[in-house]
């Protein structure tokens, strides 16, 4: 089983500040990555498939990077509703797999 | 608009059975692919079954021979049989419509069913 680690907990930062991501893979999984993101009480959105791909109707503030083990998720300047758990999940092999997820709170 | 909304969820007793279903709208799920995931109380998710649009399946170790998805195509509707259920399957599960090759990214999600294993 491939193995996804965030190696953030959590991360406080302020709105208007830059977030950086990361997530590492326990072997490569080439570019068959995808960042969620899941707020309180609702089901998880997805925001970039495929490594850097973004999802429909995702804003541009959000982006993603990297391939084989080590992989990024960035937003740019974080806003009010950005606030947020966010997951990386593997598609390369079975069982898909999830990170532990990155809370983003509010410095 | 596509929607997937999740119903069956409950309190069961440890070794109980429960059949959760997901129906969907905006889409047919006879041609998508269509996965359950779950999110247990305070904990990260976990990919738990597909359902490919030909019709077979595929399981995480910690389900197979436990859960069971199926789909009725004239009803647009996913189910996840789960017999045998324990304490550690207390969880939400989320269904959800994959997309890309064998539908591992999952683009759209209901909202959730709670599923509660206790005495």
């Amino acid at each position: 089983e491939i193995v996804l680690t965030q190696s953030a907990a959590s991360l406080s930062l302020s709105p208007g500040e830059r977030a950086t991501l990361s997530c590492r893979a326990s072997q490569s999984i080439s570019s068959y990555l995808a960042w969620y993101q899941q707020k309180p009480g609702q089901a998880p959105r997805l925001l970039i498939y495929d490594a850097s791909n973004r999802a429909t109707d995702i804003p541009a503030r959000f982006s993603g990077s990297g391939s084989g083990t080590d992989f990024t998720l960035t937003i740019s300047t974080l806003e009010p509703e950005d606030f947020a758990v966010y997951y990386c999940q593997q598609r390369s092999n079975w069982p898909w797999t999830f990170g532990q997820g990155t809370k983003v709170e509010i410095k | 608009e596509v929607q997937l909304v999740e119903s069956g969820g409950g309190l069961v007793q440890p070794g109980g059975s429960l059949r959760l279903s997901c129906v969907a709208s905006g889409f047919t799920v006879s041609n998508n692919y269509i996965s359950w995931v779950r999110q247990g109380p305070g904990k990260g998710l976990e990919w738990l079954a597909l359902s490919y649009s030909n019709g077979d399946t595929h399981y995480a170790d910690s389900v197979k021979g436990r859960f069971t998805i199926s789909r009725d195509n004239s009803r647009n509707t996913v189910f996840l049989q789960m017999n045998s259920l324990r304490g550690d399957d207390t969880a939400v599960y989320f269904c959800a419509r994959g997309r890309g090759a064998a539908g591992g990214t999952f683009d759209y999600w209901g909202q959730g069913t709670l599923v509660t294993v206790s005495s």
